[in-house]
């Protein structure tokens, strides 16, 4: 199986900041690779996909890059409502999720 | 835009089964593979299986094999994930989602 390891597990951060989350793949999934936010009681949402495609209806304020094992979610400039958990989601091989990043208020 | 309408929420007892519905509305089921991906405080997210297009069938993750199946209805546009032998630790949410949009959960409950 592909392992995802993202980090941090937690980050605090202020509205305006410059976020960044890193997620590693245990082998290369080229560029397979996903970015999901997660409200509570939510569903995922689809932000990025394929590592830098914005999804639509995705501020441009998110953006991702980074291809085979190393993977980076950018977001500029934090808005309230981006408060929430990251996870990365790989589909080289099945789907494999990280553990998960919790963006909390500082 | 595509929306994945999943079943309400079971609550079930060890060793009984559940059965979990996923409809399409706004495309055809056709068109889509569908995914289950199940979601606990423990495991985090996990990805249960799937149809896969290459192959032209359901695969399931191994830690499932034997008690899962996945099925589809496309004259419904509606897909079926039905888990058996339920334990305790099977107590999740279950979403079906497809490579772009995610159904809105069950939550499945398995109590004495």
């Amino acid at each position: 199986d592909i392992q995802m390891t993202q980090s941090p597990s937690t980050l605090s951060a202020s509205v305006g900041d410059r976020v960044t989350i890193t997620c590693r793949a245990s082998q290369t999934i080229d560029n397979w690779l996903a970015w999901l936010q997660q409200k509570p009681g939510k569903a995922p949402r689809l932000l990025i996909y394929k590592a830098s495609n914005l999804e639509s209806g995705v501020p441009s304020r998110f953006s991702g890059s980074g291809s085979g094992t190393e993977f980076t979610l950018t977001i500029n400039s934090l808005q309230p409502e981006d408060f929430a958990t990251y996870y990365c989601q790989q589909s080289k091989r099945d789907w494999t999720f990280g553990q998960g990043t919790k963006v909390e208020v500082k | 835009q595509v929306q994945l309408v999943q079943s309400g929420a079971e609550v079930k007892k060890p060793g009984a089964s559940v059965k979990v519905s996923c409809t399409v509305y706004d495309y055809t089921l056709t068109e889509l593979s569908m995914y289950w991906v199940r979601q606990t405080p423990g495991r985090g997210l996990e990805w249960m299986g799937g149809f896969d297009p290459e192959e032209s069938k359901f695969i399931y993750a191994q830690r499932f094999q034997g008690r899962i199946t996945m099925t589809e209805d496309t004259s419904r546009d509606t897909a079926y994930m039905e888990l058996n032998s339920l334990r305790s630790e099977d107590t999740a949410v279950y979403f079906c989602a497809t490579a772009y949009y995610w159904g809105q959960g069950t939550l499945v409950t398995v109590s004495s």
